[in-house]
């Protein structure tokens, strides 16, 4: 099975724009979970979505905000680019089940790399 | 609040040496716990997990974990490293059963160095 895939792998961003990051998940995976990380804060989750509904949030700012679609690709955006949204922006994706009963082992991929300029 | 803890920040080992990472969680019932390794320039992959069963878990490339309810802990052991394992590990924990079920936690990483 091919693994997690994340377009671009690489962007560069002024202050004040937008971004959209794309994720698709490994082939039968309904859950996807993106993940932050930089340096100072190390790993943090930013929300999941299972079946085209965000499941799960965590405390990032009303900029971030994300989308499933049918197929289960993922989309991440920022909006209103800040110098410290620069990071490694991670998806993963696991089987999990419908409720918030289970979790399975989330995949992860090689991540986006996010600069403000 | 809440967290997960891995106490060693940068290890250098000499190859052959023995390795063990601490990680330790602090939250109360029932948790799923992980360790993950991000080698430079790959994306974080799966050493081994522990949802239930024998606390004793073995993950590929030789390295082990031991879970101890008691300790709260999950620490990852490996008898005699290599230079390959070169890599940042982290440890992660998922909470089954509640509202955050997908949310994975994770520690601040452990840099492991180890030397010819």
């Amino acid at each position: 099975k091919a693994g997690v895939t994340q377009t671009p792998r690489y962007l560069i961003k002024t202050r004040g724009q937008q971004v959209t990051l794309s994720c698709s998940p490994i082939s039968g995976h309904r859950s996807v979970s993106w993940y932050q990380q930089t340096p100072g804060q190390g790993l943090q989750f930013l929300f999941e979505y299972f079946s085209e509904t965000q499941r799960n949030k965590g405390n990032f700012p009303g900029r971030f905000s994300g989308r499933q679609f049918s197929n289960s690709r993922s989309e991440m955006n920022v909006s209103t680019l800040e110098l410290g949204d620069s990071a490694l922006y991670l998806c993963a994706s696991s089987t999990s089940r419908t409720g918030t009963g289970y979790t399975d082992t989330q995949y992860f991929g090689p991540g986006t790399r996010l600069t403000v300029l | 609040a809440q967290s997960v803890s891995q106490h060693n920040h940068h290890v250098i080992l000499s190859e052959a040496a023995s390795l063990e990472l601490g990680c330790n969680y602090s939250y109360g019932g029932t948790v799923n716990l992980f360790w993950y390794v991000q080698y430079p320039g790959q994306h974080l992959q799966l050493l081994l997990k522990y949802f239930s069963g024998d606390p004793l878990v073995k993950g590929i490339k030789g390295f082990e974990a031991e879970f101890i309810k008691s300790k709260f802990s999950f620490n990852l052991r490996k008898p005699s490293v290599q230079w390959s394992d070169t890599a940042e590990y982290f440890c992660a924990v998922t909470r089954p059963f509640t509202g955050t079920a997908s949310k994975l936690t994770f520690g601040t990483g452990t840099r492991l160095q180890v030397t010819l």
